[in-house]
């Protein structure tokens, strides 16, 4: 089975630190994404990657920023964290094509 | 608004009774996906319907989907304690990327 990992299950951080939530995949997929999920909201697509050292913009990229320096890791970044990030972080990979999406567990992500 | 949009937002039933969510969308599509979402975990692939698909069937779970009408239902059958939890509906409109509904929390009470 596909596996999507995310490095922290729950995360308490400080207003203005620089977070780093990581995913990886063992499947090779080519596709990751970033949601976040907030009730009410439902699934909010922040950045998206289709290869190695490309990104995409979501619909909600403002103060974040993504790396994909490897095909299976696909890293989201808060450059200065601030209590309107605190959300359930979701990241997710696929093949290309008509195919679902593997989600890892979440980071659920407190900003204090 | 959202692309996808579930109704009813909240469903509660007995075990053994069947359960019928369903998702309106706005746009053309390339296929609708279901997923589900078990309390603070994340969410799981049920099944895809392409859009020159009516009816699909995996297990338990019958999807339609009305292009016309730009709409589609999830339906569970015999539901059971284990299906409580949130389902979503996710259209592939070929933007590149999932656009997800709000979800309908199911509770399948024993």
């Amino acid at each position: 089975d596909v596996k999507v990992t995310q490095s922290s299950r729950y995360l308490v951080k400080r207003t203005g630190e620089k977070v780093f939530l990581e995913c990886v995949q063992d499947m090779d997929h080519e596709n990751m994404f970033w949601y976040r999920q907030d009730p009410g909201l439902g699934l909010r697509l922040i950045y998206f990657s289709y290869d190695v050292k490309m990104k995409e913009k979501g619909d909600i990229p403002e103060g974040y920023s993504v790396s994909r320096e490897k095909k299976e890791r696909f890293s989201l970044i808060l450059e200065s964290a601030s209590t309107n990030q605190t959300s359930m972080y979701l990241c997710a990979s696929s093949l290309k094509g008509d195919y679902g999406y593997t989600f890892g567990s979440g980071t659920r992500l407190t900003v204090v | 608004s959202q692309q996808g949009e579930e109704d009813p937002q909240a469903l509660s039933i007995q075990e053994g009774e069947n359960a019928t969510m369903n998702c309106s969308y706005k746009t053309s599509i390339n296929n609708l996906q279901w997923y589900r979402q078990n309390s603070g975990r994340g969410l799981v692939h049920l099944i895809l319907i392409r859009s020159n698909e009516r009816e699909k069937h995996s297990g338990r779970l019958r999807v339609t989907l009305d292009t016309s009408k730009k709409s589609s239902s999830l339906l569970i059958t015999a539901s059971r304690a284990a299906d409580t939890a949130s389902y979503f509906c996710a259209t592939d409109t070929g933007r590149r990327a999932l656009t997800f509904g709000s979800g309908t929390r199911l509770q399948v009470q024993p």
